[in-house]
């Protein structure tokens, strides 16, 4: 149960941002939001996380919603480099050492 | 600093053959994580050592299993093969696990089970 619900795909064109919704309507207080995505042919990197207030670095900026049920991962300039399917992940609990609950993730198309 | 690496990168073995897989960590991350992932089933938890010791674990039949040395390097082992077990097994380091640690990723093995 990946517990985070994502768009199945978005299109978007070079150098125009993107966002890119997710809905976790069931987190709890101490839940983070993470965002890793994976490029084709590699594994999963890193890109951004937050907790409650809205997150800013060099690859993206993440907002979340003041109830925390929801967060948008933006793109600020979409290269063809970022094609790629994103994973918005939340995870916060003891239980969750060295754990990432991957859902199906939101595949990103870049068109020139 | 050089990132996770994961040997071999390509596997072929018949069904009921073990395999093992390597993870070296990044220089000076504690905890190793495991992943495997298919087209139909996506990228789902194996399980995390830290300390050399197993401390999380996903929901994978007993022939998965893994360990892990004291230089933080990580093996893990999946016996009788079955053709389900064809994957990407990916893995992924952080410095001790908590919630908040980045992971790094090595590329994967894939594992072709014939």
């Amino acid at each position: 149960d990946a517990k985070t619900t994502q768009p199945n795909s978005m299109e978007s064109n070079e150098e125009e941002p993107v966002h890119l919704p997710c809905n976790h309507s069931t987190i709890s207080g101490t839940d983070y939001i993470h965002w890793y995505r994976q490029l084709p042919s590699q594994g999963p990197e890193y890109v951004i996380h937050g907790l409650t207030s809205n997150v800013n670095n060099r690859m993206a900026s993440l907002a979340i919603a003041e109830d925390r049920k929801s967060s948008t991962l933006i793109l600020h300039r979409a290269t063809l480099r970022d094609a790629a399917v994103y994973y918005c992940i939340r995870n916060g609990t003891t239980d969750s050492w060295g754990k990432l609950q991957f859902g199906a993730g939101t595949q990103v198309v870049v068109t020139p | 600093k050089a990132g996770v690496t994961q040997t071999p990168r390509y596997l072929i073995k018949t069904r009921g053959q073990q395999v093992t897989l390597s993870c070296s960590p990044i220089s000076g991350h504690r905890s190793v994580s495991w992943y495997q992932q298919t087209p139909g089933q996506g990228l789902q938890f194996l399980f995390e050592y830290f300390s050399e010791t197993q401390r999380n674990k996903g929901n994978f039949p007993g022939r998965f299993s893994g360990r892990q040395f004291s230089n933080s390097r990580s093996e893990m082992n999946v016996s009788t093969l079955e053709l389900g077990d064809s994957a990407l097994y990916l893995c992924a380091s952080s410095l001790t696990g908590d919630v908040v640690d980045t992971q790094y990723f090595g590329p994967g093995t894939r594992l072709t089970v014939l």
